[in-house]
């Protein structure tokens, strides 16, 4: 079975400035998806960023970026710019190509706090 | 938008009673689930199901069921709850094929006494 796992339960940054959420996964398969969930206090999970294994290009999203080394199974988050909108916890996940009824394996979770 | 409703934001129960919670998705996606949320252990997928009357149990299926009878509503049924089923309790949907995002409800913070 895959895991993930988020080292920091807590981060925290200064607004402007940059910060990265680390996120490791442990899995056997070549050909998977990983994606990055922001959930702000009391509001709806959303979507942030997705990457697809097999290709080397980091992905992109505005002031959202990640890095995605595949040898040692690692997908960070890069917030550039960070805004006070930012505050929220953040979730790593992973879901198997093979897995026929797309379910997510999520990590523990990074609450991210902004300082103005 | 999609939009994925959930009936309650906040429910308390007493142990032993029969919960329901309902999680509606007006975009048609073939895919529903849910999760439960704890601290520290992120999100646990309880029940998925990919189609009407279809249903998988996911890691943490124990102490739950679920029913599907139309596309767009499914339900999960705590028939006896216990204190430790006190949780965030999430709905998400989704399109098929691994690379579709899932979207969410707002969740059901449930309270068992």
């Amino acid at each position: 079975a895959q895991t993930v796992t988020q080292s920091q339960p807590e981060m925290s940054v200064q607004e402007a400035e940059t910060v990265t959420l680390s996120c490791t996964y442990d899995t056997s398969e070549s050909d998977y998806y990983l994606f990055w969930y922001k959930q702000p206090p009391s509001r709806q999970m959303i979507l942030v960023i997705r990457q697809e294994a097999y290709k080397q290009q980091n992905a992109t999203e505005n002031r959202f970026s990640v890095n995605f080394q595949k040898a040692a199974k690692s997908f960070s988050l890069k917030i550039s710019d960070s805004q006070l909108g930012d505050a929220a916890m953040y979730f790593c996940a992973y879901r198997s190509a093979l897995n026929a009824g797309n379910m997510l394996t999520f990590g523990g979770g990074t609450r991210l706090m902004v300082k103005p | 938008d999609v939009k994925v409703t959930q009936s309650s934001r906040y429910l308390v129960k007493r142990t032993g009673e029969k919960v329901f919670l309902e999680c509606v998705q007006d975009m048609d996606h073939e895919n529903m689930f849910w999760y439960r949320q704890d601290p520290g252990l992120g999100l646990r997928l309880i029940y998925f199901s990919y189609d009407v009357k279809m249903k998988e149990k996911g890691d943490i299926p124990e102490g739950y069921s679920v029913s599907r009878e139309k596309k767009e509503r499914f339900s999960l049924i705590l028939e006896s709850a216990s204190t430790n089923q006190t949780s965030m309790y999430l709905c998400a949907s989704s399109m098929g094929g691994p690379y579709n995002e899932q979207f969410f409800g707002p969740g059901t913070r449930l309270t068992v006494l």
